[in-house]
């Protein structure tokens, strides 16, 4: 089965802090996904990688910078928290351009910006 | 991309089944539909996905009329458990996901 998991569950912040998700699969996918989940907005991507060291802007990219060094972790960066960032942290994994276009996802972090 | 609608919320009750309809009026013709299911404080997990016609899986059913503008995902005998949101995506193949769209999905409500 495939396993993608992130570094917190929960986490608090203050704002103005610089915040570190992590994200790692274990399936050797090429693409990987970092969305926020807000009550009545579903998912929104912020970020999106198809390989090491490449990325690419989803719809919400503002406030947010990621890097991937190495092709199992994806780490989304908030750079000066502030409060509208509070949100569930949701990372995904893909496999290569195919037929199936299934997304794998982690369990989720929910932040809190106070 | 193709936008997607879908109802808000269902409830149901537990051994009924339940179907979900998806509206997808722009769809391309590469584009696949594809169901994920949400429950609390979990990521989306895929359910089924299709082209045409109909797929079946051991969870859910997905019914795809010709002109493609809607889906219909059929969960058979539904249990406490399938209590979760529910979401249906548009988007071409060959693009590792990244041009799909999650919607605010339909949050199913399955009751004793």
């Amino acid at each position: 089965d495939v396993k993608v998991t992130q570094s917190s569950r929960y986490l608090v912040k203050r704002t103005g802090e610089k915040v570190f998700l992590e994200c790692v699969q274990d399936m050797d996918h090429e693409n990987m996904f970092w969305y926020r989940q807000d009550p009545g907005l579903g998912l929104r991507l912020i970020y999106f990688s198809y390989d090491v060291k490449m990325k690419e802007k989803g719809d919400i990219p503002e406030g947010y910078s990621v890097s991937r060094e190495k092709k199992e972790r994806f780490s989304l960066i908030l750079e000066s928290a502030s409060t509208n960032q509070t949100s569930m942290y949701l990372c995904a994994s893909s496999p290569p351009s195919g037929r199936e276009e299934t997304q794998y996802f982690g369990p989720g972090t929910r932040l809190l910006v106070l | 991309l193709a936008k997607t609608t879908q109802p808000i919320s269902m409830d149901s009750y537990e051994g009924q089944e339940v179907n979900i309809t998806c509206s997808h009026n722009n769809i391309a013709t590469n584009d696949y539909i594809t169901w994920y299911q949400q429950f609390p404080s979990q990521g989306p997990r895929f359910i089924i996905q299709g082209y045409k016609t109909k797929v079946t899986n051991e969870v859910a059913s997905l019914f795809i009329p010709a002109d493609r503008k809607s889906s219909t995902l059929s969960l058979p005998r539904v249990s406490l458990s399938d209590t979760a949101v529910y979401y249906c995506l548009v988007g071409p193949a060959n693009t590792g996901g990244f041009k799909t769209i999650f919607g605010a999905g339909t949050r199913l409500f399955v009751k004793a």
